[in-house]
């Protein structure tokens, strides 16, 4: 079972539509989550960090964590074009020498003008 | 704030040459840096894990004498592609470890990248 397992897609959605993308994770122990988006031959930007049960907003994006599920979301409002992109989950993992960031695969969101 | 800088961001070398690459944190004192290699349209995998004075810590499957690793500094890690192959062409980015203001947790930053070509 892979770490951190996402769709990979393609996910299609028009402009100005609700894209959903979600995560799962299997280290238990993880306390940190992030999302990371990431252009074509670009390095990973940081969108939204998550720590705690619940929801967080952060302009057009959301991010939801569900430990008990470990189940990590993230929802972009009113979708852009500028908002194609892989969107990359990550889990913070807990080792002996110090804290992994593991990495999903990604999901490739393409907004549709 | 946090920013990490990495250069070079583009290098072709021919086959059996070394390639160093640098990763700098600018503003801040990064403790732990982190060596990832993406191949097109793959995930980031996970290098090495380096940290200030002391032996990094490599992924299985790395090879920590083809990929060697220094952080001498707290603001500088470096990587050398040794006698680099075709095989080792790839999208090298660093990162460092900062603790978030408000959080209070570790955030990862992330390097421009270095895109390698061997020939």
């Amino acid at each position: 079972q892979k770490e951190v397992e996402q769709n990979s897609g393609p996910l299609s959605v028009p402009e100005g539509a609700i894209a959903s993308l979600n995560c799962t994770y299997s280290d238990r122990g993880s306390q940190s989550f992030f999302w990371y988006r990431q252009y074509s031959g670009k390095s990973p930007e940081l969108i939204m960090s998550i720590y705690s049960n619940g929801d967080k907003e952060d302009g057009r994006f959301t991010a939801q964590l569900n430990k008990a599920s470990q189940y990590v979301s993230l929802l972009i409002r009113d979708s852009q074009p500028s908002d194609s992109a892989t969107y990359l989950c990550a889990v913070n993992t807990v080792l002996e020498y110090g804290n992994k960031l593991v990495f999903g695969a990604g999901t490739i969101l393409r907004v549709k003008s | 704030g946090a920013v990490v800088s990495q250069h070079p961001s583009r290098v072709i070398c021919k086959s059996g040459t070394s390639v160093k690459i640098e990763c700098r944190s600018l503003d801040f004192q990064a403790t732990t840096m982190f060596w990832y290699r993406q191949f097109p349209k793959q995930s980031l995998m996970l290098m090495a894990t380096s940290n200030e004075g002391s032996k990094a810590t490599y992924e299985q499957g790395v090879e920590k004498d083809k990929f060697l690793i220094n952080h001498a500094s707290l603001t500088l890690s470096t990587l050398t592609v040794t006698s680099a192959h075709p095989e080792d062409s790839s999208f090298y980015i660093c990162s460092a470890s900062y603790r978030g203001i408000l959080s209070g947790a570790n955030v990862l930053t992330f390097g421009a990248g270095s895109r390698l070509t061997v020939l």
